[in-house]
């Protein structure tokens, strides 16, 4: 069966400092990968997505930045974290395109302090 | 891109109630439209789903209804229970074949017992 890990689960972190998110997907093949973030009490806004290894497309302009090294690995980072940057970060994956469920990680609470 | 609003942002009923929550959306090529239950700081998981083939869909205590010529969906509880209480987000995809998955921005809803 497929799992999604995330981590780590917590973070609280200094502004200016950098960020590093990891997820990773086992049990698939070429998933597609999602960042999404919720702000208290405000839904779920799409970060950046990717459909291959390399291929990232953001779908905000931010202070973030996302990577794929590996087929079933997502990276979520920033160079200098500002206190806006902190949410509930949820990495989610999908099979193909259309009229497939996300699945999602258990999230990272960060806090930029 | 697509567009989801989603209503009431809170809702309270007594245990045994039901509960209706609205969702209307932008993009007439959408064709799912998935249901999430949130608890607690924890992930979202699925709970129903839609397919724009078809107009109602009910598992249990729980039904989606899709109006595609208006553009809206609703999730109804019926017989709720404490258990119910969580944050509940709708959401479309962006015309068929899409990658997104574009959320509403979630209906908090408390079972009074």
């Amino acid at each position: 069966s497929q799992t999604i890990h995330q981590w780590p689960a917590t973070l609280v972190q200094p502004v200016g400092s950098p960020l590093s998110l990891e997820c990773t997907v086992e049990g698939t093949s070429n998933p597609n990968l999602y960042w999404y973030r919720q702000a208290a009490g405000r839904g779920l806004q799409l970060l950046f997505y990717s459909v291959g290894i390399g291929q990232i497309s953001s779908e905000v302009p931010q202070n973030l930045s996302a990577s794929r090294p590996q087929d079933r690995q997502f990276i979520l980072s920033s160079k200098k974290l500002l206190l806006s940057d902190s949410g509930f970060y949820l990495c989610a994956w999908r099979v193909g395109t259309g009229n497939t469920e996300a699945f999602f990680g258990q999230g990272t609470r960060l806090t930029v302090v | 891109g697509e567009n989801v609003e989603q209503h009431p942002s809170t809702l309270s009923v007594q245990e045994g109630d039901s509960a209706v929550i609205k969702c209307t959306y932008s993009d007439s090529a959408s064709n799912y439209f998935p249901w999430y239950k949130q608890e607690l700081g924890k992930r979202p998981q699925l709970i129903i789903d839609i397919r724009s083939n078809v107009g109602e869909k009910k598992d249990q205590r729980i039904a989606v209804t899709l109006n595609k010529t208006a553009k809206h969906f609703s999730l109804h509880i019926t017989e709720t229970q404490p258990e119910d209480s969580a944050v509940y987000f709708c959401a479309a995809n962006d015309g068929a074949g899409s990658y997104q998955l574009t959320f509403g921005k979630g209906t908090k809803l408390s079972v009074i017992p």
